[in-house]
Order: structure tokens, then C-alpha cells, then sequence
């Protein structure tokens, strides 16, 4: 119940493209959902969150759409960049604990 | 925003060594701090969950007395791998929440740990 899982587990788009990166969720207890982007070798970037009393959550070129009833939520990326190219992450927490429960990874390539 | 560090970026020891990696959230106070391992092409797993002043509370697995965890102030943690064998080689990655925003973590850079 404590897992998200995330797909696709890579993904390719030409420069000026729409990535998209799906997380669904069972632990209706979540209650915060943030992306994360990781270049090699480095750590973790927090890039846009949201929470559940909203369905979208525009930042730049990022966007988060969130579907409660569905427990789903993805990250677009719009007009996306060579320089996007990283794994993205999505996670939940709940509680105040506030632990993170990582999806599995999407390496994205963003082809110039 | 919100910077976490990390010391030291890298570190290759012996096997049967320890060694000590520090995590520092740099402006602001971080009542609590994570650690993470991270394999390469993986997800980052949970090691633990630091409080400042108090023991830390390790996930299942995560064997306490090899990987010792200190939070001394609010705004330093310590992790520390007992007698590191080859296994242990991994990205260690720590993270800090912030006080005031109650749920964003920022994450430090990573250590790369490498035993020989």
C-alpha cells in the first residue's frame, strides 16, 4: 500500500516535444506530491509538488495534473529542452512523519 | 531556496574501515533529516529518519549498528558506516525538511562511497 508506481521507465522526446510521466498510488493516505529531477551524480531537485485539494499545479515549463478519485498524478513537461534530459522521480508522503515514498525512476532523453 | 550540503562528495576506503558523512542544511533548520542509499539506475531507499536530539528511526533491513546516525544540532546529521565492506558501495544521499514549509525535503548532493 505503500507503493508508487511510476511509468514510463524511460522515455525519448525531441526537443520542442510534451513529456509526460505518469505515478498512480494506493495509500489514499498520501496527502503531498512532489517530482523530483536527479542529474548523475547528483542529488535530487525538488522541481514542483502539489497537494490534493487542487488537480493542477503550473510551474514554467512543468505542470503536475492530479486525478484523486483515480489516485493518479503526472508530471508534463512542456517545450521540453536537451537540457531536461535526468531521470525524474515522483513521490508521496502522508502523516506527519512526512517520509517520501519514491516511484521508480524515468530516465528522459529530450533528442536536440 | 532551501541548500543542503554534503562532506565529503566522494571517498573510497578499505574494507573494514568507517567512515563519516556529514549533511548540513545551510539557511535554514531542518528539525528532521533523512538518509538515503541510492544504486545506480535505482530509486532512492529510505535508510532512516533523524530527529534533531533524539535516536534515529531506521527502516526495516537497515542494520543500526553498522550505519550510525547522529543529529547533534538542527541543522547537522552525521552518518556513519561501521566496518564498510564492498557492499556498502553506493550514493549516499541525505535530505532536510524544512521547518516552516512542514512538508518539502531538500536533498544534498550525494556521497559516493566506494570500498575496496
Amino acid at each position: 500500500q505503500q507503493q508508487v508506481k511510476q511509468s514510463p521507465q524511460s522515455l525519448i522526446v525531441q526537443k520542442g516535444g510534451i513529456s509526460i510521466i505518469n505515478c498512480a498510488y494506493e495509500n489514499t493516505a498520501f496527502d503531498y506530491f512532489p517530482w523530483y529531477q536527479q542529474f548523475p551524480g547528483k542529488g535530487p531537485a525538488l522541481l514542483i509538488a502539489i497537494r490534493p485539494d487542487v488537480s493542477e499545479k503550473k510551474e514554467g515549463r512543468f505542470t503536475i495534473s492530479f486525478n484523486k478519485s483515480a489516485k493518479q498524478f503526472s508530471l508534463h513537461i512542456m517545450d521540453s529542452q536537451p537540457g531536461d534530459s535526468a531521470t525524474y522521480f515522483c513521490a508521496a508522503s502522508a502523516g506527519s512523519a512526512r517520509q517520501l515514498t519514491f516511484g521508480s525512476g524515468t530516465q528522459l532523453t529530450v533528442l536536440p | 531556496g532551501a541548500v543542503v550540503s554534503q562532506h565529503p562528495s566522494r571517498v573510497i576506503c578499505k574494507s573494514g574501515t568507517s567512515v563519516k558523512i556529514e549533511c548540513r542544511s545551510l539557511d535554514f533548520q531542518a528539525t528532521t533529516m533523512f538518509w538515503y542509499r541510492q544504486f545506480p539506475k535505482q530509486s532512492l531507499m529510505l535508510m532512516a529518519t533523524s530527529n534533531e536530539g533524539s535516536k534515529a528511526t531506521y527502516e526495516q533491513g537497515v542494520e543500526k549498528d553498522k550505519f550510525l546516525i547522529n543529529h547533534a544540532s538542527l541543522t547537522l546529521s552525521t552518518l556513519t558506516v561501521t566496518s564498510a565492506h564492498p557492499e556498502d558501495s553506493s550514493f549516499y544521499i541525505c535530505s532536510a525538511r524544512v521547518v516552516r514549509a512542514g512538508y518539502e525535503q531538500y536533498f544534498g548532493p550525494g556521497t559516493r562511497l566506494t570500498v575496496t
